[in-house]
């Protein structure tokens, strides 16, 4: 079975500075997919981004990317320029190719954007 | 594009009743869907998953008869939770595959607030 494990409850960081949320996996599989999610207080999920195991580029999506280091089973999120809209639980997402499309969360990282 | 909705967005019913929580998609067609529940504070937890025309998956832990779920057509599935009582309060959450473009994304609806009394 696949675990996602994220260290940091909490984390707060300064308005326009760079903050870093760490992921680590573990799995057995070798094509995957990895994702952060975004709730933010509406509770509504919002994909942040994604990777595809097989990809040795990190992904990025304008302020937000990712360092992917798939020995290491590590998959953190970087937010740059951070904004107060980008408070919100964070979670860290595992799919394996042959789930079905089947998501396993990590526990969730709240960040606090400070003005 | 891929938006999931969610009905009703809250509900409050006795315990004992039993209530009932659509997950649709709206503009697209949906092979697969998923049930979640989350705690305060705390991450989703899947309850089951759901393909169109067939019976619903569980998780371990997640009692069948306690938690019906019905994915009867491609946009449309539902969650009964029967014979609520006050530890089925919690937050819904459906989300939706549509396959249509192999991207391995599930779509999320807004969540359902379910407060039993």
């Amino acid at each position: 079975a696949q675990t996602v494990t994220q260290s940091q409850p909490e984390m707060s960081v300064q308005e326009a500075e760079t903050v870093t949320l760490s992921c680590t996996y573990d799995t057995s599989e070798s094509n995957y997919y990895l994702f952060w999610y975004k709730q933010p207080p509406s509770r509504q999920m919002i994909l942040v981004i994604r990777q595809e195991a097989y990809k040795q580029q990190n992904a990025t999506e304008n302020r937000f990317s990712v360092n992917f280091q798939k020995a290491a089973k590590s998959f953190s999120l970087k937010i740059s320029d951070s904004q107060l809209g980008d408070t919100a639980m964070y979670f860290c997402a595992f799919m394996k190719e042959t789930s079905g499309s089947r998501l396993t969360f990590g526990e969730g990282t709240q960040l606090t954007v400070n003005p | 594009g891929a938006v999931v909705s969610q009905h009703p967005s809250r509900v409050i019913c006795k315990s004992g009743t039993s209530v009932k929580i659509e997950c649709r998609s709206l503009d697209f067609q949906a092979t697969t869907m998923f049930w979640y529940r989350q705690f305060p504070k705390q991450s989703l937890m899947l309850m089951a998953t759901s393909n169109e025309g067939s019976k619903a998956t569980y998780e371990q832990g997640v009692e069948k008869d306690k938690f019906l779920i019905n994915h009867a057509s491609l946009t449309l599935s539902t969650l009964t939770v029967t014979s609520a009582h006050p530890e089925d309060s919690s937050f819904y959450i459906c989300s939706a595959d549509s396959h249509r473009d192999l991207s391995y994304e599930q779509y999320f609806g807004p969540g359902t607030r379910l407060t039993v009394t």
